[in-house]
């Protein structure tokens, strides 16, 4: 049962445009929620995080919108530049879980000139 | 920053032997290390959690006689697959926890691609 998810596996934006990125939970008891960028073989690295109690963080180009009720985030990028090009997973912590992360499928995105 | 190095980046054996991944902290003593596996296009799924001088805890479904986790110091994690085969074949990924580093602090070894021939 995939608890996080990441319905789109590919997004392509153009050079200068916003690169939105979305990410779905059904489980509520997540007390953070991270985003991470993956090259291939390597692992991940860490973009920008949210509280479950905030709706919005933003950290110079990326910013990360909550909505609870609906329990989805996304991650916009802008503007999306060609070194933006790369796998996003989004993750969740667990709350009482030793802080174990539960990571979504990814989205591959492609940012072309 | 804190760095976790992990070793080999690529390995193929062959099917019945076993493979040792190491993922060493650099200047940095790792309390608790998580094991990942990836099939491709798939997320990253947890394997395991190991805490430094105890047991590993298993995610349901892993098998821990095949995948030996051992993190006997504060600096060295190691997952050993045994008797492996080729659908033991994926990427391989630990994560170290960052004590005092808030939610985002956890750092990811750069991975291991196991190939089983």
């Amino acid at each position: 049962d995939q608890q996080v998810k990441q319905n789109s596996p590919s997004l392509s934006v153009q050079e200068g445009r916003i690169s939105i990125l979305n990410c779905d939970y059904t489980n509520s008891m997540f007390d953070y929620f991270l985003w991470y960028k993956k090259y291939p073989a390597e692992g991940p690295t860490f973009l920008i995080s949210i509280s479950s109690i905030k709706d919005k963080n933003e950290d110079g180009r990326f910013t990360v919108f909550l909505n609870k009720s609906a329990k989805h985030l996304s991650l916009h990028i802008v503007p999306s530049q060609p070194g933006d090009s790369a796998v996003y997973f989004c993750a969740a912590r667990g709350i009482g879980t030793a802080s174990k992360l539960t990571f979504g499928t990814g989205t591959r995105l492609q940012v072309t000139l | 920053g804190a760095v976790v190095s992990q070793h080999p980046s690529r390995v193929i054996c062959k099917s019945g032997t076993s493979v040792k991944i190491e993922c060493r902290s650099l200047d940095f003593q790792a309390t608790t290390m998580f094991w990942y596996r990836q099939f491709p296009k798939q997320s990253l799924m947890l394997m395991a959690t190991s805490n430094e001088g105890s047991k590993a805890t298993y995610e349901q479904g892993v098998e821990k006689d095949k995948f030996l986790i051992n993190h006997a110091s504060l600096t060295l994690s190691t997952l050993t697959v045994t008797s492996a085969h080729p659908e033991d074949s994926s990427f391989y990924i630990c994560s170290a926890r960052l004590m005092g580093q808030g939610p985002h602090g956890y750092t990811f070894g750069s991975g291991t691609r196991l190939t089983v021939v």
